[in-house]
């Protein structure tokens, strides 16, 4: 069953960093995600992508943020300059119609910022 | 705020007897989804339901859905030790790309 793959599964860094999580959504997919899960809290939009370019994005997502498809099969999440309060864990997801439909999610991404 | 939340409740019960968990939302919605997910694992979506159905069912789920009290309910039967889960439902809007993701609910069932 396509599955989408998220790499690494855990990363600890340096507050200060730039980190880039990796994401390898289901391949006839046409939207891409990336949500995030603070410990014990909600899961929270961060950004989502079609057609090479950001569809929308929440106020989580600034400037120390990015999203690239460099390849036409990986979805990457660039931050820049990480803080403490970066750490979460980070889920890529895939849609084949825009997110009013059926999302599949990847197995996340622990982001630990020390 | 556009954002699906659950009862925040936290259900211990045991194996066979069902499990129900509600969910409130507060604007028009195109769909709301439930989604599971084990401990330190990514969301396994469960369930779709439109915002004009009332009920759904997929094996032992089944989501009801009532626009005019803007809820939404998941009942799992005949409930197995697998089911020990967090569950999330999750809101989907006219007009935007996103979900909103309510606090989970998590299920312990004993064998």
């Amino acid at each position: 069953e396509p599955e989408v793959t998220q790499t690494p599964s855990h990363q600890v860094t340096q507050m200060g960093q730039e980190v880039i999580l990796r994401c390898v959504p289901i391949s006839n997919h046409l939207y891409f995600y990336w949500y995030r899960q603070i410990l014990g809290q909600k899961v929270e939009f961060l950004v989502s992508f079609y057609n090479n370019e950001i569809s929308e994005k929440s106020e989580i997502f600034d400037d120390q943020f990015s999203v690239e498809r460099p390849d036409g099969s990986n979805f990457t999440l660039k931050i820049r300059s990480t803080k403490l309060e970066d750490s979460a864990m980070y889920f890529c997801a895939s849609s084949y119609r825009e997110a009013n439909t059926e999302a599949f999610f990847g197995q996340g991404t622990r982001l630990t910022v020390v | 705020s556009q954002q699906g939340e659950e009862d925040p409740q936290a259900l211990s019960i045991q194996e066979g007897e069902n499990a129900t968990m509600n969910c409130s939302y507060k604007t028009s919605i195109n769909n709301l989804q439930w989604y599971r997910q084990n401990s330190g694992r990514g969301l396994v979506h469960l369930i779709l339901i439109r915002s004009n159905e009332r009920e759904k069912h997929s094996g032992r789920l089944r989501v009801t859905l009532d626009t005019s009290k803007k809820s939404s309910s998941l009942l799992i039967t005949a409930s197995r030790a697998a089911d020990t889960a967090s569950y999330f439902c999750a809101t989907a809007y006219y007009g935007n790309n996103r979900l909103a993701f309510g606090k989970g609910n998590q299920v312990v069932v004993i064998p």
